[in-house]
């Protein structure tokens, strides 16, 4: 079993619509989640983090977390063309003098005009 | 505004050959990641520094790989001798780690390609 796992899509939403982009986690004692943004041929760019059980909203993007159930999504309302790309969901490994991100391997979404 | 750099961009390269790709990580940031991407295994970490000190390069060919710090203004990660399956993108992260809080950001790359 992966250590982060995410459905490599490609998710297909037409414009306007709510994107829903899922991962799983298999360490029990992750504490925080990041998503991240990568543009074909570009580098990875942090859109979110979550630390608590619960909602986190910043514009367009909720970022939702359950611990318990070691799940984490990020929601994207009102889709733009703008917004195709691969959508990285990252975990933080923390213990002794370890503080590293687990990274997926990314959900392409692509937004139809 | 404040960002990683990263040189070179683009390197192609003859198997055998010496490789040095250079970082500028965010002023201020203490910690200072490499990763490398490539279609078939994603984004892997291969060595990370904080504050300077290496913590973790369990992730790196040991045999031909190395990444050091020189300074808090430079971390670099050399290829010896380099070989085809090398070809990937080389990302360098920074960020300012305390505790659970890891946000990194990354420079743009370099693109490497071992012939």
């Amino acid at each position: 079993q992966k250590e982060v796992e995410q459905n490599s899509g490609p998710l297909s939403v037409p414009e306007g619509a709510i994107a829903s982009l899922n991962c799983t986690y298999s360490d029990r004692v992750s504490q925080s989640f990041f998503w991240y943004r990568q543009y074909s041929g570009k580098s990875p760019e942090l859109i979110m983090s979550i630390y608590s059980n619960g909602d986190k909203e910043d514009g367009r993007f909720t970022a939702q977390l359950n611990k318990a159930s070691q799940y984490v999504s990020l929601l994207i309302r009102d889709s733009q063309p703008s917004d195709s790309a691969t959508y990285l969901c990252a975990v933080n490994h923390y213990g002794g003098a370890t503080n590293k991100l687990i990274f997926g391997t990314g959900t392409l979404l692509a937004v139809q005009p | 505004d404040a960002r990683v750099t990263q040189t070179p961009r683009h390197k192609v390269t003859e198997m055998g050959q010496e490789v040095t790709m250079r970082c500028q990580p965010i002023l201020g940031h203490n910690t200072v990641f490499w990763y490398r991407q490539t279609m078939m295994q994603g984004l892997e970490l291969l060595a990370y520094f904080r504050n300077r000190a290496p913590l973790d390069d369990s992730g790196m060919p040991k045999d031909r790989f190395s990444a050091e710090m020189p300074d808090a203004t430079l971390a670099t990660l050399k290829i010896q001798p380099s070989e085809p399956r090398d070809s990937a993108v080389y990302f360098c992260a920074s960020g300012f780690s305390r505790d659970f809080n890891n946000e990194q950001f990354f420079g743009p790359g370099t693109r490497l390609t071992v012939l």
